[in-house]
């Protein structure tokens, strides 16, 4: 069945980095694109980004193009997300999204807790 | 960018009652929005996509309308599972793609 498995939860400091990861599996992941997205506590989910593991250039959200990359494994079958300079509004869940061939969300990782504080 | 405006922000209803929640585009989306549903923890689940396709064993109880701006979830009679954080989300063709601020459904 498919999966996205992110990884766990991340305490990190303003100004440090944080990378996680999102493992797929059944399906092939060079078949579909995916979306990362936020949730700050209380907020509606942000979009943060897009990726194709086929290749071509990621596509970010213009307030985070500067501190984000998102960049794909095929032979593990795992996408990865980091993100630079962190500040504590960065705090949020984070997720992968698989993206189905009509456009729409179809497939969450269960989402990466990601709290910046000093 | 689409600006997608939901209402109410709350909705209080008992069990057995029907539903309607509401979503405006700031400009056209085509029928290009999906309707979610999140409990505290979770990811948000897919409902509804193309405006009014029900996703893979989502219950007839839920249905979506609309195109262009107006859109329309309704659930036509609650169950106590479904008192959870609605959001509609547009996904036509330009990124990004965005949210409504969701509809919180209480008891």
């Amino acid at each position: 069945q498919v999966q996205l498995v992110q990884s766990g939860a991340e305490l990190k400091k303003p100004g440090a980095s944080v990378r996680i990861s999102c493992r797929t599996s059944g399906f092939t992941l060079t078949n579909f694109y995916f979306h990362w997205v936020r949730q700050a506590p209380g907020q509606g989910p942000e979009w943060v980004g897009i990726v194709n593991p086929n290749g071509g250039r990621p596509t970010y959200s213009q307030e985070l193009q500067d501190r984000v990359s998102l960049t794909s494994d095929t032979s593990t079958s795992t996408l990865y997300m980091e993100l630079r300079s962190l500040k504590s509004d960065d705090t949020a869940v984070y997720f992968c999204v698989r993206v189905h061939d009509f456009g729409h969300y179809d497939y969450w990782g269960q989402g990466t807790l990601v709290t910046v504080s000093s | 960018e689409t600006v997608m405006t939901q209402s109410p922000a709350t909705l209080s209803m008992s069990p057995g009652e029907r539903a309607t929640l509401s979503c405006r585009a700031s400009q056209s989306v085509r029928n290009k929005v999906a309707w979610f549903q999140q409990k505290p923890g979770q990811a948000p689940r897919l409902l509804i996509y193309g405006a009014s396709t029900r996703a893979t064993d989502i219950p007839p109880r839920f249905s979506g309308s609309g195109s262009g701006t107006d859109f329309t979830l309704t659930i036509s009679s609650l169950q106590s599972e479904d008192f959870a954080i609605y959001y509609c989300q547009q996904y036509n063709n330009r990124l990004p793609y965005t949210f409504g601020q969701g509809t919180k459904l209480e008891i």
